[in-house]
């Protein structure tokens, strides 16, 4: 079982203003690294896969970035608007086990009109 | 297609009580996993299964049963319930059983055991 660590817990964010938040995980063996979105009263939906070191991926206004070596992921919201508002979730393989997935605690992002 | 379907959404138990939660996708996917959601912490794997026919245990497999006889369903056994089993429970599945593919959600069966 793996240590899958995001920060910061929770954050209020002003419409219009943008954000970041972290997930941080182990550097050694990396395979993958996902990122879902849970917004209130639904299931989480996948964000991004992310696989390479350096990779950068982008959906609208929601974009990640990925450092194998050091161990974390950024996820940025540019433009916060009020349909932002979720718990945002990463995930990471088990070492030794591909089929677990070590989901950390989440970053709760509330967006303020 | 439905995606990923659970049933029920809500249901209470009295500890003791066995029940079983319905998980079915029809999406054609190799991999379903079961894991239970509590405040403050991550979704925790329960059960997995790579399948038809294969099972395996995640973090918290105790007093849960698990079996795939078809690609298409996945049920949860509680065996006996207990309070601390008391959570929201997901079920998921992807095209097969590497974390290079996304995870599909259901909806969540909400479980109280008293």
């Amino acid at each position: 079982i793996l240590n899958v660590e995001q920060s910061p817990q929770s954050l209020h964010v002003q419409e219009g203003d943008s954000t970041n938040f972290t997930c941080s995980f182990p550097s050694s063996n990396f395979y993958a690294l996902h990122w879902y979105r849970w917004e209130t009263a639904k299931s989480p939906e996948a964000l991004f896969v992310m696989t390479l070191n350096g990779d950068e991926k982008k959906k609208g206004r929601i974009s990640a970035t990925l450092n194998t070596k050091e161990g974390y992921s950024y996820l940025y919201i540019k433009g916060s608007q009020p349909e932002d508002s979720a718990t945002y979730l990463c995930a990471f393989p088990w070492v030794g086990n591909d089929y677990k997935l070590s989901f950390g605690a989440g970053t709760t992002v509330t967006v303020r009109a | 297609n439905a995606g990923v379907t659970q049933t029920p959404k809500f249901q209470v138990l009295k500890t003791g009580q066995s029940m079983t939660l319905q998980c079915a996708q029809d999406m054609n996917h190799e991999y379903m996993s079961w894991y239970r959601q509590d405040p403050g912490m991550g979704l925790r794997l329960i059960h997995y299964s790579v399948g038809a026919g294969i099972t395996d245990q995640g973090e918290v497999p105790n007093g849960y049963n698990v079996s795939r006889s078809t690609t298409e369903d996945f049920p949860l056994r509680l065996l006996s319930a207990a309070p601390s089993q008391t959570s929201v429970y997901f079920c998921a599945s992807s095209v097969a059983g590497t974390p290079r593919n996304e995870q599909f959600f259901g909806p969540g069966t909400r479980l109280t055991v008293l």
